[in-house]
């Protein structure tokens, strides 16, 4: 069974780079049948899709967040990452990692990481 | 403002059948693309519930079921169970947009 794992600062000061990796185990990343993915949730409010890559390189962003967002994939390490630059107090949110299913009429989150929450504050 | 909108709550009577809405439009549901249905327990990350519409993974009850028609999609409960207290996102793909969307999300609550 495929497991995601997100690890990274918990705290990060306004204007500098949130960066995330996600671990996946259980299962290879380069096996070709999911894009992997970051969702975001801010405290007490709904789920916000930030982008997805593919093993191969491919990325796809959330356009309202797009000039802020880079998305790679390591998969010798069987890891992707996520960064978010120029950050506010508007990105403080629990931020889960997520592999999805792509097909023809959209997409699933089919598994996901337990989340971790990232703080924006000085 | 979410593009998909769900009712903010719903509640129900254990054993009662309970449903959501989720109400889109023609560039995501009314599109023809897909609505999935996730369920978030109080401090967990969500757990997909419902794919393709009306499909369940394995491990989800048949209790759980999903429709779709026109512009809307629904989940529906029956057999109420205390666990089943959560929140419930509604989600598909939006044209116009070009991303993923989610709608605002429901909480249930077993009475």
């Amino acid at each position: 069974q495929v497991q995601l794992q997100e690890s990274g600062p918990g705290l990060v000061k306004p204007s500098q780079t949130l960066s995330l990796t996600c671990t996946v185990s259980g299962g290879s990343i380069s096996s070709g049948d999911y894009y992997w993915s970051w969702i975001r949730q801010p405290p007490g409010k709904g789920l916000e899709w930030i982008g997805y890559i593919y093993y191969s390189g491919s990325t796809y962003y959330n356009p309202s967040l797009k000039s802020r967002v880079t998305i790679s994939v390591d998969t010798s390490k069987n890891q992707f990452s996520l960064k978010l630059s120029s950050v506010t107090a508007a990105d403080t949110a629990v931020y889960y990692c997520a592999r999805a299913h792509y097909y023809d009429r959209g997409d699933y989150f089919a598994g996901w990481g337990q989340g971790t929450l990232v703080t924006v504050s000085s | 403002q979410s593009v998909l909108t769900q009712p903010p709550s719903v509640s129900g009577a254990p054993g009662q059948r309970v449903t959501i809405s989720c109400t889109g439009s023609s560039s995501n549901i009314g599109a023809g693309y897909d609505v999935h249905w996730y369920q978030q327990l109080p401090g967990t990350a969500p757990k997909l519930l419902i794919y393709g519409n009306s499909n369940r993974p394995s491990g989800v009850p048949d209790r759980f079921s999903g429709s779709k028609s026109g512009t809307s999609a629904s989940l529906a409960i029956t057999g109420l169970q205390a666990e089943d207290e959560a929140d419930y996102y509604c989600q598909s793909y939006d044209s116009s947009l070009r991303k993923g969307v989610f709608g605002g999300g429901t909480k249930l609550t077993v009475l």
